[in-house]
């Protein structure tokens, strides 16, 4: 799996769309980007996924560059529940093992 | 469509005590199931995984075991639990590209 880095923290005010950026330049052809994000004491939530083409789904959007060394994930208008910690993760097959790194804790501010 | 159970969802349990933390999912086969677990104010760290019956890797050398006896039942022992095994644990299952989280179990250690 490549590893990822994330910014550890991030502010968005409500309403306003979050941008949550994810380094993965070691990422192989044939390897998925993941977004997941959990929310205090619950399990983490798929969110969205990609390979190679930019995703969107009813959640947010997803943002390969065409390098695929980097994503974006975008939650077009945050609210007050959107405030969690957000894991950008790198799986190259249905089986793979889902490791987390430390995501981004993302808080939406009124 | 698929369902992850968990049980219990708390349990405070004395130092030196037993544990069985058990996960069952319904409506997929042969997936690939996990154990996380995650210390508070911390992330989450996989423990254990299995791709099929019998079938268990370990990812850090610990307190814990885990058996799956069955292709859909995953379970998480310790013969004698400690203070550091205090935490949030998690299973998960994943198959084609879907997967998805327990509810989790709140461990607390005395």
């Amino acid at each position: 799996d490549a590893k990822t880095t994330q910014p550890p923290s991030m502010d968005c005010a409500e309403g306003r769309a979050a941008n949550l950026p994810c380094n993965h330049s070691t990422i192989s052809g044939n390897e998925y980007v993941y977004w997941y994000r959990q929310i205090h004491s619950q399990g983490p939530q798929y969110i969205i996924h990609g390979l190679k083409n930019n995703e969107t789904n009813e959640m947010a959007s997803l943002i390969i560059t065409e390098d695929r060394k980097s994503s974006t994930l975008i939650l077009p208008h945050a609210t007050l529940r959107d405030t969690a910690v957000y894991y950008c993760i790198g799986i190259k097959t249905s089986y793979d093992k889902v490791i987390f790194g430390p995501g981004t804790s993302l808080s939406v501010i009124p | 469509s698929q369902t992850i159970h968990q049980w219990p969802a708390t349990l405070v349990q004395p130092v030196g005590s037993p544990l069985s933390l058990e996960c069952t999912v319904e409506g997929t086969s042969n997936p690939n199931l996990y154990w996380y677990r995650q210390a508070a104010g911390r992330g989450l760290q996989l423990l254990f995984y299995s791709v099929g019956i019998g079938q268990i890797s370990s990812e850090v050398p610990q307190n814990l075991s885990a058996s799956r006896p069955q292709d859909r039942q995953f379970i998480l022992s310790s013969k004698k639990l400690l203070l550091s095994d205090s935490g949030f644990y998690l299973c998960a299952w994943r198959r084609d590209g879907l997967g998805d989280f327990g509810p989790g179990t709140r461990l607390t250690v005395t």
